[in-house]
Parts: structure tokens; C-alpha cells; sequence
């Protein structure tokens, strides 16, 4: 099973609102990315964890913040968002963090509207 | 900084006819390479990869790669189209990071277009 999954599929926020994205997987991999794409674009790594806990960040503003509560699962939570930040936004998992060569597994997605 | 450059944004073809994405990196060190494939309104899912050993590589829904060093390239190939194939293509090169992962720096893409 090389299955990712995210929810919600959609999710229209206004500014002034929190909500979280959740990604999860159960292929046992150790390394999980949230990815950040803009139509006709291609994605943007926004974050990564490595064994549950964060190793890169990609300079993303604050209102941004990750979360890896256990090794299957991913948050994104999202709060005072601006339009600009509307996209979809793909989570990905990979089993070795210590090999270049590892296939990144991408998962459907959440588009957001920021409204 | 390791990259990957995909010419043409936008390719169409016939059905039955074959096809050609382009792509070329740039990297000081031997890269690893990858092709991903993305439907309307889905994720990314991989076709292919090179890392290592035979340069010709064969993926998923018969297209295949060859890597070029001579030429610094990585083009996409499918001796004959279906419609099922119109969707974006990636090229993407990975580098690891130093904290773990390995980072996808991702080509612009480029838009298949099957025509009957």
C-alpha cells in the first residue's frame, strides 16, 4: 500500500479563521513533507520532518505551523491566512531520510480558498 | 544548487503518436532524477526514476527515460499516446538534506494535450 492520504479534499477559511490540514500514511516511512502548489506551478517544499521532527523549514511565514504528532500522521495548522496563500497543498512521505534516491509518496491534496 | 529545466510548457500530440518531454539538469554531482505525473485535481505520482546503473529507465503506463550524461538530459518517452496520458509532467531532481529527507527541486512542467 504506497496510499497518503489528506483531508479535507477542500476547505474555503476566511483571515480571521484557524483550521488544520491532516495528512496521514501507513507505510512506515520516516520522513514527511508538506508541499505548497500555485495553479500552473509546480510544488514549492514548504516543510520536513525527519523521524518526527522538523528539519527543514523553508522560510514559510508563521501563520504556517507544522505538526507530526506520531509517525504516521502530519498537521498543518493554519491561522490569519492571506488570499495569496489560496493553493493546494500536497503532503508527501519517503521511508529512508538518509538516501537521495527515495521516491517521495504524494497524497491527493487539500486546495484551499482563502477568502 | 542542483536543477532540472523542462523546454516546452506545453506539448500536444495525437493519439498513437509518440511522445517527447524534455528535460535537462544541472548538477555538479551525479543527480538522481525523477518524473512525476499529475492528473487534474490529484497529487503527484511518480513514473519513473533514475538513480543509478542502467541509464535506460522504464516506468508506469509504458513511458520510459533515458539518462544522457553527454547531454545533461533526462527526456520522458511513449512510442504511442492515449488520451489517458493528457495530464502535467514534472521533472524533478532530489537533493538530501542535511537534516534528513531529500529535497525535490521540481522542472516548470509541462501540459500533455492528446488529440484525436
Amino acid at each position: 500500500d504506497t496510499e497518503v492520504t489528506q483531508t479535507p479534499k477542500h476547505l474555503v477559511m476566511g483571515m480571521t479563521n484557524k483550521k488544520s490540514l491532516k495528512c496521514e500514511q501507513h507505510m512506515g516511512h520516516r520522513a514527511m513533507y508538506w508541499y505548497k502548489q500555485k495553479a500552473k506551478k509546480p510544488p514549492e517544499l514548504m516543510f520536513v520532518y525527519s523521524y518526527e521532527k522538523l528539519s527543514i523549514n523553508e522560510s514559510v511565514p508563521s501563520r504556517f505551523s507544522p505538526e507530526c504528532p506520531n509517525s504516521s500522521l502530519l498537521n498543518l495548522h493554519l491561522h490569519a491566512l492571506q488570499p495569496e496563500d489560496s493553493a493546494l497543498y500536497l503532503c508527501a512521505s519517503s521511508q529512508d531520510v538518509t538516501s537521495f534516491k527515495e521516491t517521495q509518496y504524494f497524497g491527493p491534496g487539500t486546495r484551499l480558498l482563502v477568502l | 544548487a542542483q536543477s532540472v529545466t523542462q523546454l516546452g510548457s506545453h506539448v500536444s500530440v495525437s493519439e498513437g503518436a509518440l511522445v517527447l518531454l524534455r528535460c535537462n539538469y544541472s548538477s555538479s554531482v551525479p543527480p538522481y532524477l525523477f518524473w512525476y505525473v499529475q492528473y487534474p485535481n490529484q497529487g503527484l505520482q511518480l513514473l519513473l526514476k533514475y538513480t543509478t546503473g542502467a541509464t535506460l529507465v522504464k516506468g508506469i503506463n509504458g513511458f520510459e527515460a533515458e539518462f544522457k550524461k553527454s547531454e545533461t538530459s533526462f527526456h520522458l518517452t511513449k512510442p504511442s499516446a492515449h488520451m489517458s496520458d493528457a495530464a502535467e509532467y514534472f521533472c524533478a531532481v532530489s537533493t538530501i538534506l542535511t537534516g534528513g529527507g531529500n529535497k525535490l527541486t521540481f522542472g516548470t512542467g509541462t501540459q500533455l494535450k492528446v488529440e484525436l
